[in-house]
């Protein structure tokens, strides 16, 4: 069975801090990773990462995927409370187009 | 990417009633999808809205409770019928574009009492 794990389920930093999310996926036949912000309803589209190692970079966030051990990382540097949201992983089969969500890190940024 | 709108944005429905969802995408598309998100939870996909075809469904989902339409390549619709209110959930449409990533619509906060 398809598999998406995310690490921390939450945390809470301030204003300026750096924080790193985890996703480690176990799919059979994987095609893509993708990460989301969800603040209300709507999940907004980050990032989508199908190459190991090479970083995508957008302002403050980052993130890479290792297909070798099977993870990602999204990196927000310098967090404002604007950031304060969970953060969904997701995954792509090769085959088919359904989306596999990991449970989310919910991420408080305090002033 | 692809704007795409949903109707309504909420609503808050009796048991046993049905309720209809739209969804519409400013541009065609071919992949088009509806997932559910239960309180505290992460996001489920019900099942792909297939353009001229019956919809193809997830494990758990029938088209019985949740019957879809897809009349164009713009827009779709997804009933949840006879609901209770273990069907309070966010609904959310979502197309695949050209680049291979899946982008959402604003969703529809649905509470049945």
């Amino acid at each position: 069975e398809d598999k998406v794990v995310q690490s921390p389920l939450s945390l809470v930093v301030h204003e300026g801090d750096t924080v790193t999310l985890n996703c480690s996926y176990e799919v059979t036949n994987f095609r893509s990773l993708l990460w989301y912000k969800q603040e209300k309803k709507a999940p907004t589209f980050l990032f989508m990462l199908t190459s190991s190692g090479i970083e995508k970079k957008s302002g403050r966030l980052s993130s890479i995927l290792d297909k070798k051990e099977l993870f990602s990382i999204l990196n927000i540097t310098a967090t404002q409370t604007g950031d304060s949201a969970v953060y969904l992983c997701a995954v792509i089969k090769a085959a088919g187009n359904k989306l596999t969500f990991g449970g989310g890190t919910r991420v408080l940024v305090k002033p | 990417s692809a704007v795409i709108s949903q109707k309504p944005s909420r609503d808050i429905c009796q048991r046993g009633t049905s309720l209809t969802i739209q969804c519409q995408v400013d541009s065609q598309v071919t992949m088009m999808f509806w997932y559910r998100q239960q309180p505290g939870q992460s996001l489920t996909l019900i099942a792909t809205a297939n353009q001229g075809s019956e919809a193809t469904y997830e494990s758990g989902f029938v088209i019985d409770k949740f019957p879809i339409s897809r009349p164009n390549l713009t827009f779709s619709t997804l009933t949840v019928s006879n609901m209770s209110p273990e069907d309070s959930s966010i609904y959310l449409c979502s197309v695949e574009e050209a680049s291979g990533g899946q982008f959402f619509g604003p969703g529809t906060r649905l509470t049945v009492l």
